[in-house]
């Protein structure tokens, strides 16, 4: 079975300017989980979906900060313009609804220049 | 709001010591306890858990015992390898919701 699959692994971008990951979770996951995870620090929850609805996105800077879930499968974050300070590794994580485990992908190492 | 502070690493072992990492949390209700562990170039993989007090989590000769009188977590292990370096990350899930907290993790190696 296949786990959870991020893309890219990398991505380096200039400040202000776009940037979007992919997250594609375990089938049958309903839940869905976007992480933010500074060096040298644990994962932090930026936003939390069941099925295509985001129930808990209070430390999603909405400024600049989008997520979508369409269909309740896929999901995409985006940051535009991005900071500096938005280097991090952005980690998505999907689980059964009602259970506590998270499965995670491997990440996506954001680094801003 | 709900916390987890777990110790500082790196901690650095010789193969077949003793290892020891504390985890102390801080929250309201009766949380349910995890460790986490991510190896080199993997994502973060469930190690063990425990839901109440009292509990022993177990895994891959890990063992963790839910304290709720010290408010404590702390990961054993009798005698690691050196496939067992990695970071170790303690977390919390609150009652009422899904919502899980980490701690900063402690980052293991072994040496042969």
């Amino acid at each position: 079975e296949a786990g959870v699959v991020q893309s890219p692994r990398y991505k380096i971008i200039e400040k202000k300017q776009p940037v979007a990951f992919w997250c594609n979770p375990i089938s049958g996951h309903n839940t869905l989980y976007w992480y933010r995870q500074n060096l040298g620090q644990g994962p932090e929850l930026l936003i939390r979906y069941e099925n295509e609805e985001a129930v808990d996105d209070s430390q999603l800077p909405k400024d600049r900060f989008s997520a979508e879930r369409l269909k309740g499968v896929d999901s995409t974050l985006k940051i535009q313009p991005a900071e500096l300070g938005d280097s991090a590794v952005y980690l998505c994580a999907s689980s059964f609804q009602g259970t506590e485990k998270l499965f995670f992908g491997s990440g996506t190492q954001l680094s801003v220049l | 709001g709900d916390s987890v502070t777990q110790m500082e690493g790196p901690v650095t072992l010789s193969e077949e010591a003793f290892l020891t990492i504390n985890c102390t949390y801080t929250a309201t209700g009766y949380p349910s306890l995890f460790w986490y562990v991510q190896y080199p170039g993997e994502g973060l993989q469930l190690l063990l858990k425990a839901t109440k007090a009292d509990d022993k989590g177990s895994n891959k000769g890990f063992e963790a015992t839910y304290r709720k009188e010290t408010t404590s977590f702390h990961l054993e292990k009798g005698s690691v390898q050196v496939s067992d370096s990695a970071v170790y990350f303690c977390a919390l899930s609150g009652t009422g919701g899904f919502k899980t907290i980490f701690g900063a993790g402690t980052r293991l190696f072994v040496k042969a």
